[in-house]
């Protein structure tokens, strides 16, 4: 699987849009990205995942860049309880008898400020 | 839908002695996967079961097992417990071979070993 870079930490404002970038350089055609948070002492959530399209659902959105080497998660209005770890992960979708694991970085810590 | 349960929630057991973890997955998901989260190596991945076989392993020792039952309940167990054992485990589950990826994620059981 590719490897992930994200930054560290951000800040956010409550209810302003939270932009957490991923870069995922040597992402390969078949693979897709990968959004998951964890809050604090829960299991991580699956929030969304996309190949190559903009993707958007009732938690956020993806954004991908037309060459695939980066990727931004976007939570349109930032809450207290959006505060948590986000981990983005670069993975093929369906390997059939392979490996379905999940290889999880540091990610970034988003901190929701009120 | 009932999510991921794990039981027991919290467990502290003394070093040289052995655990057993328990997960039920989401009704109607059969893969089931393993990861152990501390605070310096992260989200690690330690196997995955589907139809009560171990499909895939991480790099961990053999103290480290599990099984799979029929009804896809699996159990993690570890031998000869180590300080450094400490850690949440986490099961998360998934539909393998479904049309999407998505993996859901119990809450953990936190194994403190004194």
């Amino acid at each position: 699987d590719a490897k992930t870079t994200q930054p560290t930490s951000m800040d956010c404002a409550e209810g302003r849009a939270a932009n957490l970038p991923c870069n995922h350089s040597t992402i390969s055609g078949n693979e897709y990205v990968y959004w998951y948070r964890q809050i604090h002492s829960q299991g991580p959530q699956y929030i969304i995942h996309g190949l190559k399209n903009n993707e958007t659902n009732e938690m956020a959105s993806l954004i991908i860049t037309e060459d695939r080497k980066s990727s931004t998660l976007i939570l349109p209005h930032a809450t207290l309880r959006d505060t948590a770890v986000y981990y983005c992960i670069v993975r093929v979708k369906y390997s059939g008898a392979g490996s379905y694991q999940l290889t999880f970085g540091k990610g970034t810590k988003l901190s929701v400020i009120p | 839908k009932a999510g991921v349960t794990q039981t027991p929630r919290y467990l502290i057991k003394t070093r040289g002695q052995q655990v057993t973890l328990s997960c039920s997955p989401i009704s109607g998901h059969r893969s089931v996967s393993w990861y152990q989260q501390t605070p310096g190596q992260g989200l690690q991945f330690l196997f995955e079961y589907f139809s009560e076989t171990q499909r895939n392993k991480g790099n961990f020792p053999g103290r480290f097992s599990g099984r799979q039952f029929s009804n896809s309940r699996s159990e993690m167990n570890v031998s000869t417990l180590e300080l450094g054992d400490s850690a949440l485990y986490l099961c998360a589950s998934s539909v393998r071979g479904g049309a999407s990826y998505e993996q859901y994620f119990g809450p953990g059981t936190r194994l403190t070993v004194t």
